[in-house]
């Protein structure tokens, strides 16, 4: 257990609504990573932060954004939701030792 | 960008059999990791392993990086080693942004 958390766990919103995903560690990572799950295509990154303030995107980028503003928050911002938003969205930390990444236990978004 | 193929796609095994997936990558890597994703969709970190043999407990797994491949083995298979196992890798100097392959579905039959 690595000390992640998201929240919300499940969401349901409706198109065009703005949602905001929040992935919280305890141990003072630096660096911290969003991926989506969809079925097929395994995780891809959206975007990562290596520290407080610093960001940048990953391969799925597009329509998403996100804010560090403590280490220990990780904010993922759908502006205006679409229904191809629609995934499994997972936080992960890379350990302070290494490059090993560990996982939050995920939040599942639906958007109708 | 790196890409990652992970063969067979799915299996299908009885309690007690062995299994070995592969991974294969196409690029030079300083992470290598596999994962377990359970039934209920948490992922499991089994092994972080750019290059070298591992193992642990029924599991073992070892990464050729020279030729870049990695093999996770699972012997005497339990109903419990049920659920998707993925490779993911990292190239040096990215940041350790992990490209995921699409991952091995097991399952294991009584």
């Amino acid at each position: 257990d690595a000390g992640i958390t998201q929240s919300p766990r499940h969401k349901v919103t409706e198109t065009g609504t703005p949602v905001t995903l929040r992935c919280h560690q305890t141990e003072n990572h630096r660096y911290m990573y969003w991926y989506r799950q969809d079925p097929g295509h395994g995780l891809r990154l959206i975007h990562y932060s290596y520290g407080v303030k610093d960001t940048d995107k990953g391969e799925v980028s597009d329509g998403y954004s996100v804010s560090r503003s403590k280490t220990e928050d990780f904010l993922l911002t759908l502006e205006s939701a679409t229904s191809s938003q629609t995934s499994v969205y997972f936080c992960a930390i890379r350990s302070g030792g290494g490059y090993e990444q560990y996982f939050g236990p995920g939040t599942r978004l639906t958007v109708t | 960008g790196i890409q990652v193929e992970q063969s067979p796609p799915d299996l299908i095994l009885q309690e007690g059999a062995n299994s070995t997936l592969r991974c294969n990558f196409s690029d030079s890597v300083n992470n290598l990791q596999w994962f377990h994703q359970n039934p209920w969709g948490q992922l499991i970190n089994l092994f972080y392993i750019p290059s070298g043999t591992k193992q642990n407990g029924r599991l073992s797994a070892t990464t050729v990086a020279t030729e870049r491949y990695s093999l996770l083995y699972i012997s005497s298979s339990q109903t419990t080693d049920s659920g998707v196992y993925f490779c993911a890798v990292a190239n040096p100097g990215t940041a350790s942004k992990l490209t995921f392959g699409t991952g091995t579905r097991l399952q294991v039959t009584l």
